[in-house]
C-alpha cells in the first residue's frame, strides 16, 4: 500500500501570505505512460465534507479560486495558497488514486496567524 | 447539480451490522461513474472503505473487504452500505461520494456525512 506523509500537521499563516503544505508518498505515483501524476487535494471545514480542490497534481477543479495551486511529481507534491484568505482556514488532504487502495495523507491544519 | 445525501441509523450495537444508504440526486447513477463510501473517524484522517457501478462491480478496501457489501439500486437512484460485525474502531463519520476516476480516483461530489456510533 502506498503511505501519504504531509507536513506540517499544522501551520499558521498571516492573512494575505503564502501557506504551503507538502504531501509525500512512500512510491511514485507517475504513470508512466501518460506521465500523469495520480495526486489529488481537498480542503474541509469543520463540519463539511472534504471539498475537492486540486486533481492529477497540478489541475484545479471548477471553481476553484486561482490563489490554489498544486505543483510537484513523483513522490513529492506541494499544495501551496498564494494569499491566504480568512475563508482558507481548514484541515488540507492529498489522495492518491495511483494504486489500491487509495490513500490519504494525514491532514494539515491552516489557521490564521 | 449532483447532490448525495447519507441515511441510516447513528447508533449501531459492537458485532451487528452498520446499513447506510446514499441517495442521488441530479444526476442517475445508471448513465455511468463509480459511487463510493469513505470514512473518517472522529478527530482523524480518511478512509476509503470502497465503491459500486450501476452494473453491481464493486471495489472494496482490502482491509475492510471481509466485512463490506455495497449494493445499488438503480431503480431508486441510491446505493447501499453494509459493513458487519463492527466495533468501536468502526465508529466515524461515513460518506458517500461520486467517484471521478475509475472504481478509486478522487471525488468532486460528497454527502455531508453521516455519523455512525458503535456502543451498547
Amino acid at each position: 500500500d502506498i503511505v501519504m506523509t504531509q507536513s506540517p500537521d499544522s501551520l499558521a499563516v498571516s492573512l494575505g501570505e503564502r501557506a504551503t503544505i507538502n504531501c509525500k508518498s512512500s512510491q511514485s505515483v507517475l504513470y508512466s505512460s501518460n506521465r500523469k501524476n495520480y495526486l489529488a487535494w481537498y480542503q474541509q471545514k469543520p463540519g463539511q465534507p472534504p471539498k475537492l480542490l486540486i486533481y492529477w497534481a497540478s489541475t484545479r477543479e471548477s471553481g476553484v479560486p486561482d490563489r490554489f495551486s498544486g505543483s510537484g511529481s513523483g513522490t513529492d507534491f506541494t499544495l501551496t495558497i498564494s494569499s491566504l484568505q480568512a475563508e482558507d482556514v481548514a484541515v488540507y488532504y492529498c489522495q492518491q488514486y495511483y494504486s489500491t487502495p487509495p490513500s490519504f495523507g494525514g491532514g494539515t491544519k491552516v489557521e490564521i496567524k | 447539480q449532483v447532490q448525495l445525501q447519507e441515511s441510516g441509523p447513528g447508533l449501531v450495537k459492537p458485532s451487528e451490522t452498520l446499513s447506510l444508504t446514499c441517495s442521488v440526486s441530479g444526476y442517475s447513477i445508471s448513465s455511468g461513474y463509480y459511487w463510493g463510501w469513505i470514512r473518517q473517524p472522529p478527530g482523524k484522517g480518511l478512509e476509503w472503505i470502497g465503491s459500486i457501478y450501476h452494473s453491481g462491480s464493486t471495489y472494496y478496501n482490502p482491509s475492510l473487504k471481509s466485512r463490506v457489501t455495497i449494493s445499488v439500486d438503480t431503480s431508486k437512484n441510491q446505493f447501499s452500505l453494509k459493513l458487519s460485525s463492527v466495533t468501536a474502531a468502526d465508529t466515524a463519520m461515513y460518506y458517500c461520494a461520486r467517484v471521478d476516476l475509475y472504481s478509486y480516483g478522487y471525488s468532486g461530489y460528497w454527502g455531508q456525512g453521516t455519523l455512525v456510533t458503535v456502543s451498547s
